[in-house]
């Protein structure tokens, strides 16, 4: 069954440098999310992005954040300058069909971002 | 909030036993997902109810969804130790401009063998 995957599974990255997490949504999707979880609290939606642009980004989602899908496969997720509070897992997900469908979302397995 | 509740926080049981899980919200929604999440992974996608249906089911999974009382549960039949995980509501908003999910504060259920 076709998957979402993310890389790299943890990255640990100084204060203030850049950090860019990968994605490869599944194949024949249209939309595209990316949501967090901080150790121990909820899972929280950051953004979603279909045709090239960003649909909805939450309040979390401020300037140090950007989603980029630079070729057919990849969405990524960059953080400009990272803070400690941005420790936390971060999942891609994606969906088949349009707004609103009832299709679930497909989430992959997280990439651990550690801020030192 | 928008944002599903779930209970208990945790739940213990014994392999063989079913483990029920709520979910409780406060707005309108397109549906309503449930997902799984072992220690330290992702979200594996269970089972989506419509607004429009009352009952679903896969396998040992059973969903049922109450609209008029904002509230669904996941009944887990003859759980096994494989079932061990955190499961998680999430809601899908009824707005038209938005497929955001909303996830709940999740059941941390743990199956002893």
């Amino acid at each position: 069954e076709p998957e979402v995957t993310q890389t790299p599974s943890h990255q640990v990255t100084q204060m203030g440098q850049e950090v860019i997490l990968r994605c490869v949504p599944i194949s024949n999707h249209l939309y595209f999310y990316w949501y967090r979880q901080i150790l121990g609290q909820k899972v929280e939606f950051l953004v979603s992005f279909y045709n090239n642009e960003i649909s909805e980004k939450s309040e979390i989602f401020d300037d140090q954040f950007s989603v980029e899908r630079p070729d057919g496969s990849n969405f990524t997720l960059k953080i400009r300058s990272t803070k400690l509070e941005d420790s936390a897992m971060y999942f891609c997900a994606s969906k088949r069909q349009s707004l609103n469908s009832n299709q679930p979302q497909h989430f992959g397995d997280g990439t651990r971002l550690s801020i030192l | 909030s928008q944002q599903g509740e779930e209970d208990p926080q945790a739940l213990s049981i014994q392999e063989g036993e079913n483990a029920t899980m709520n979910c409780s919200y406060k707005t309108s929604i397109n549906n309503l997902q449930w997902y799984r999440q072992n220690s330290g992974r992702g979200l594996v996608h269970l089972i989506l109810i419509r607004s429009n249906e009352r009952e679903k089911h896969s396998g040992r999974l059973r969903v049922t969804l109450d609209t008029s009382k904002k509230s669904s549960s996941l009944l887990i039949t003859a759980s096994r130790a494989a079932d061990t995980a955190s499961y998680f509501c999430a809601l899908a908003g009824r707005s038209y401009n938005t497929d955001k999910l909303i996830f709940g504060t999740g059941t941390r259920l743990q199956v002893f063998p």
